[in-house]
């Protein structure tokens, strides 16, 4: 069975603060990696994808990549109220290019 | 312009029943995927179509669920004598290439509660 293993929290963090959201994956065949913000109630939003190990870098947001320990994580600097949302990371089915699985998701609180 | 949309939003149905939820994508957008998501829970593939063709349909839980994009534009998801763990956010999201290279959008998606 292809997982993609989250906290499901909360999380709480103070406004200003790091928020950092972990995700492991057991399918090694996975390439491409996915966050997903969704606030409640609403649909899912892409906030960043990451192929390749190390980080990647947008505004507030840094995804990593760590191939070897099939982890993957989404850093949120300087953290605001408007973050406060659940976190979902997808992985790649390996055997297809176009198929997701999903994590359950992380509820993120960001406290003013 | 115009995002995903997703009808009805809010759909109630008495167990065995049947339904039937439309989705409208992006114009020009070539990939479409439907999705259930249970509640706290991430979604699930059900279903993916490349234009009119529908590639994968390995998620769909059992005979009763049918999709088709017989245009390659509208796509509607039918479930035949619902049953209760049908009861599901089921969304739509349309891509405009072929490969997760492309960001996945999303529709409002709709709810279904089988009574």
């Amino acid at each position: 069975q292809k997982e993609v293993e989250q906290n499901s929290g909360p999380l709480s963090v103070p406004e200003g603060a790091i928020a950092s959201l972990n995700c492991t994956y057991s399918d090694r065949g996975s390439q491409s990696f996915f966050w997903y913000r969704q606030y409640s109630g609403k649909s899912p939003e892409l906030i960043m994808f990451i192929y390749s190990n190390g980080d990647k870098e947008d505004g507030r947001f840094t995804a990593q990549l760590n191939k070897a320990s099939q982890y993957v994580s989404l850093l949120i600097r300087d953290s605001q109220p408007s973050d406060s949302a659940t976190y979902l990371c997808a992985a790649q089915r390996g055997d297809s290019n176009y198929q997701l699985i999903w994590g359950a998701g992380t509820k993120l609180i960001i406290k003013p | 312009g115009a995002g995903v949309s997703q009808s009805p939003r809010y759909k109630v149905a008495k167990r065995g029943q049947d339904v039937a939820l439309r989705c409208d994508p992006i114009s020009g957008h070539v990939s479409l995927f439907w999705y259930q998501q249970a509640l706290g829970q991430g979604p699930e593939f059900l279903t993916y179509f490349q234009n009119e063709a529908q590639l994968d349909k390995s998620g769909l839980p059992s005979d009763r669920f049918f999709a088709e994009r017989p245009e390659g534009s509208v796509s509607t998801l039918k479930i035949q004598r619902t049953q209760q763990e049908d009861s599901a956010v089921y969304l739509c999201a349309s891509s405009p290439g072929l490969a997760l290279s492309y960001e996945q959008y999303f529709g409002p998606g709709t709810r279904l509660t089988v009574t």
